[in-house]
């Protein structure tokens, strides 16, 4: 059964930066695109970032290009997310998510509990 | 990017069936996904491509599309039934996501 776990929320001032980790087991991590999605307090899910299985393609959704970073380490079975310029509508609950892989489809099979970041002053 | 198009809110009686329906382009192209969030929780993924259960999901939910739209449909709804439920896809590229805004369901 697969198993992600996110660690490195907490509140932050606006303009600072963060990371964010999902430590990930229970599967073959390097043969799994993963995901980052937030949810801000009240409001619906947003796709954040994608990464491919070896690392080597990103995709960013507008809101956050050329300010987030997704990276992995497969040798550590771990997601990244680093947050950058970070603005106070970046509050929300971050998840990291396991991309099942289909062509046809966006499914993200397993998720984690979610780490909530606060952009505050 | 493409955008998905989901009801606020929805409502069904008790053992009633009710249907969820998320629009958008990209759905053309590519199948809907279904999540189910109840509140203080993670996402569930419910459906998947053209109309598949993960293990665990019950029978009662099922997935079709027509066109542009997608529809999830809870046959027999129960009272556990009841949370938040957003649809997600690709967008046009094929590799950014979307999701749906999401439908509260409530269960009477």
């Amino acid at each position: 059964q697969a198993q992600l776990v996110e660690s490195g929320g907490g509140v932050v001032q606006p303009g600072r930066s963060l990371r964010l980790s999902c430590a990930d087991s229970g599967f073959t991590f390097s043969s799994y695109a993963m995901h980052w999605v937030r949810q801000a307090p009240g409001k619906g899910l947003e796709w954040v970032a994608l990464t491919s299985f070896d690392g080597g393609q990103t995709y960013y959704a507008d809101s956050v290009k050329g300010r987030f970073t997704i990276s992995r380490d497969n040798s550590k079975n771990t997601l990244y997310l680093q947050m950058r310029s970070l603005k106070a509508e970046d509050t929300a609950v971050y998840y990291c998510a396991r991309d099942q892989g289909l062509p046809t489809t966006a499914a993200l099979d397993y998720w984690g509990p979610g780490t909530l970041v606060t952009v505050s002053s | 990017s493409s955008e998905l198009t989901q009801d606020p809110a929805v409502s069904v009686a008790l053992g009633q069936t009710v249907r969820i329906t998320c629009r958008g382009d990209s759905l053309r192209s590519y199948y809907a996904s279904w999540y189910q969030q109840k509140p203080g929780q993670a996402p569930i993924l419910v459906l998947y491509d053209k109309n598949n259960r993960p293990s665990g999901i019950p029978d009662r939910f099922s997935g079709s599309i027509s066109g542009n739209t997608a529809s999830l449909t809870i046959t027999g709804a129960q009272a556990e039934d009841e949370a938040d439920y957003y649809c997600n896809s690709r967008d046009s590229s094929g590799y950014q996501r979307v999701f749906g805004g999401g439908t509260k369901l409530t269960v009477l």
